[in-house]
């Protein structure tokens, strides 16, 4: 498995904020992602941000919006730009490890947004 | 496109007994499955994943089956615990190989 921490584990922001989440990996990997999950949703998968490359959006998801960086294999940001009350959700950060199948998650960040 | 579907009305079961969850899938046969248990707040917990040519799979008090046939997972607990009250994802890889993930049934054990 794969031990993931992320921070803030929650936050309250204001309407018009920016917020930047991190995510920490306890070993070097690939393939990281990050979701979203919207109250009484399932998750939804934002963007693959895999080291050396460009972060990969899904449909309705946009680089200006949520910004991502990959410095390295053990680490990643995710921010949520000019935030709105539709913003509030759990992010997600969840990694493959290389040449397994089975994704891990990390505990989630909880936003709310005023 | 491909679609999971997990039933969305909560499983109401007494302690002791099997609880028995569905995943059904619309098209193609993914590669492979995964279930996950998420607690309220908190991200989601890998179980098991089961692969296409995997009739069954087990760890603990836990099982999953994949019927390609049916397009078709289920996934047993047995022996329930009133601990083992959470929501239950069951996801699969698409085309681009990404996890795409049903709604999740949501499980009561009660003692």
């Amino acid at each position: 498995s794969a031990v993931i921490s992320q921070k803030p584990s929650r936050d309250i922001c204001q309407r018009g904020t920016s917020l930047t989440i991190q995510c920490q990996v306890d070993s070097q990997v690939t393939m990281m992602f990050w979701y979203r999950q919207q109250p009484g949703q399932s998750l939804t998968l934002i963007a693959t941000a895999n080291q050396g490359s460009e972060a990969t959006y899904e449909s309705g998801f946009v680089i200006d919006k949520f910004p991502i960086s990959r410095p390295n294999l053990t680490f990643s940001t995710l921010t949520v730009s000019n935030m709105s009350p539709e913003d509030s959700s759990i992010y997600l950060c969840s990694v493959r490890r290389d040449s397994y199948n089975e994704q891990f998650f990390g505990p989630g960040t909880r936003l709310t947004v005023l | 496109s491909q679609k999971i579907e997990q039933n969305s009305e909560a499983l109401n079961i007494q302690e002791g007994k099997t609880a028995t969850l569905t995943c059904n899938y619309t098209n193609y046969s993914p590669a492979y499955l995964q279930w996950y248990r998420q607690d309220p707040g908190r991200g989601p917990v890998f179980l098991l994943l089961i692969r296409e040519n995997e009739k069954e799979k087990r760890k603990e008090r836990l099982k999953v089956t994949f019927d390609t046939t049916l397009k078709q997972s289920l996934f047993h607990i047995t022996a329930s615990q009133p601990a083992d009250s959470a929501t239950y994802l069951c996801a699969h890889n698409n085309a681009g190989n990404m996890l795409t993930f049903g709604g999740g049934t949501r499980l009561m054990v009660k003692p």
